[in-house]
């Protein structure tokens, strides 16, 4: 099993629409990322969690939501999707004791119509 | 304000040859940089990470530098292959506002021809 693991893999929802994008680590890590992608911007961060009762926003925050439910599950939702949210979302974690590397879930490809 | 940069943004190389990626960063004060590989569409995946103690690191075929005072860092490949074609990203990470962050380049796009 991969150590981050984000569902769905694909999704396409319509605009208006209450989404929510699922992240799971068996790491043991306390650190939580939230990231999207787009063609030329590269990775942007949205939400970031340093353990289940601490919750930053990113520089790029409005229009979502987290939930740090557990140390090994982080929840991103979109409120309500519109259609420039169409992009690849990223999980990631990391750890002090790692010198605080990354390590990235598959990404889950949102597709707002 | 810290800016990562990477150039090219694409490149095409015969198979076999040896390449250098690079990966530039506006403030020296940085806590470590990664260099990722991400394949279209899918997730990163770390390849190497400097401290910023560090010169460089290896693993394998791949070698990443690092030079604080200058800005820079280097993703060299030694003898390349086909299954080397991917996006290649850096991320640099410093102390901003009481916690690490990290920023990433926009990548290099490369692809190795048979």
């Amino acid at each position: 099993d991969a150590d981050v693991t984000q569902t769905p893999r694909n999704r396409i929802t319509k605009t208006g629409k209450r989404i929510m994008l699922e992240c799971s680590q068996t790491k043991g890590h306390d650190r939580m990322y939230w990231y999207r992608q787009d063609p030329g911007l590269g990775l942007r961060l949205i939400y970031y969690s340093f353990d289940v009762k601490d919750i930053n926003k990113g520089e790029i925050s409005d229009g979502y939501s987290v939930s740090r439910q557990a140390q090994a599950k982080f929840s991103l939702s979109l409120e309500s999707a519109i259609p420039n949210q169409t992009a690849l979302y990223f999980c990631a974690t990391s750890d002090p004791g790692e010198f605080y590397g990354y390590t990235f879930g598959s990404g889950t490809r949102l597709t707002v119509v | 304000k810290q800016e990562v940069t990477q150039i090219p943004a694409a490149l095409s190389v015969p198979e076999g040859e040896n390449l250098v990626l690079n990966c530039s960063f506006t403030d020296s004060a940085i806590y470590n940089l990664q260099w990722f590989r991400q394949d279209p569409g899918k997730g990163l995946t770390s390849l190497l990470l400097i401290q910023s103690s560090q010169r460089e690191q290896t693993s394998g075929r791949l070698n990443a530098s690092l030079d604080k005072s200058s800005g820079r860092s280097t993703l060299y490949i030694a003898a390349s292959q086909p299954g080397d074609s991917a996006t290649y990203l850096c991320a640099v990470s410093f102390f901003t506002s009481g916690t690490y962050k990290y920023i990433f380049g926009t990548g290099t796009r490369l692809k190795v021809l048979a």
